[in-house]
């Protein structure tokens, strides 16, 4: 049960979109509709984003969006905002009652 | 609304048992709609699920932690509960508690969903 594979990093300047990707296999994101994403400002804890692939939990921008392609996982972030700036960390459900995080994607807000 | 918070001893030495509780305020951790899980996360790195609970006692664990894990369910209390044994120093690292659900699963094996409701966390560090 390996992590599933995010870019270290991504920026982006105010108004733009930006995609994170989250590369895992055919075991976990390729299988299941279960991939879920999850913003973190440094000291707090993690919020929700996305869940089931494409989601937005009430409360959460329409700015954010999910999909998957294969055993490709994406969050696109769209109309850049300076609060949008944080660590992003996806999420897959890996069969075996298990799940498997990402490393984590550091979001800049140039 | 639903609130967890963390608690427990913020150093344990090495080779002891590391002991938190979470305790679930303003809903019922008997509800059968969702599971109790915990998650950490060391300092400047990323997330790791270590397992997750049914409040009727099921448990759910990372393969690479599930020698070292017990979680255990005090629906009395409304809390749930994790031990880690043997911990070293790579076991420093901000515990949190979450909820999330199980989705369908045509099989019948407990899934686990997105984690929707997190504690603050707490820092448990490992040294002498």
């Amino acid at each position: 049960q390996s992590a599933l594979t995010q870019p270290a990093s991504v920026s982006g300047s105010p108004g733009q979109s930006i995609t994170i990707s989250c590369t895992g296999t055919s075991s976990d994101v390729g299988s299941y509709n279960l991939v879920s994403w999850y913003q973190q400002h440094p000291g707090k804890a993690p919020k929700l984003m996305i869940y089931e692939g494409s989601k937005r939990p009430s409360g959460v921008s329409n700015r954010f969006s999910g999909s998957k392609s294969g055993n490709t996982a994406s969050l696109t972030i769209s109309g850049l905002q300076a609060e949008d700036e944080a660590d992003y960390y996806c999420c897959s459900y890996a069969g075996s009652s298990s799940v498997v995080f990402g490393g984590g994607t550091k979001l800049t807000v140039l | 609304q639903l609130q967890l918070q963390e608690s427990g001893p913020g150093l344990v030495k090495p080779s002891e048992t590391l002991s938190l509780t979470c305790t679930v305020s303003g809903g019922s951790i008997s509800s059968s709609s969702y599971y109790w899980g915990w998650i950490r996360q060391p300092p400047g790195k990323g997330l790791e699920w270590i397992g997750s609970i049914y409040y009727s006692g099921s448990t759910y664990y990372n393969p690479s932690l599930k020698s070292r894990v017990t979680i255990s369910v005090d629906t009395s209390k409304n809390q749930f509960s994790l031990k880690l044994s043997s911990v070293t120093a790579a076991d420093t690292a901000v515990y949190y508690c979450a909820r999330h659900p199980s989705p369908y699963s045509s099989s019948g094996k407990v899934r686990i969903g997105a984690f929707d409701i997190w504690g603050q966390g707490t820092m448990v560090t490992v040294s002498s």
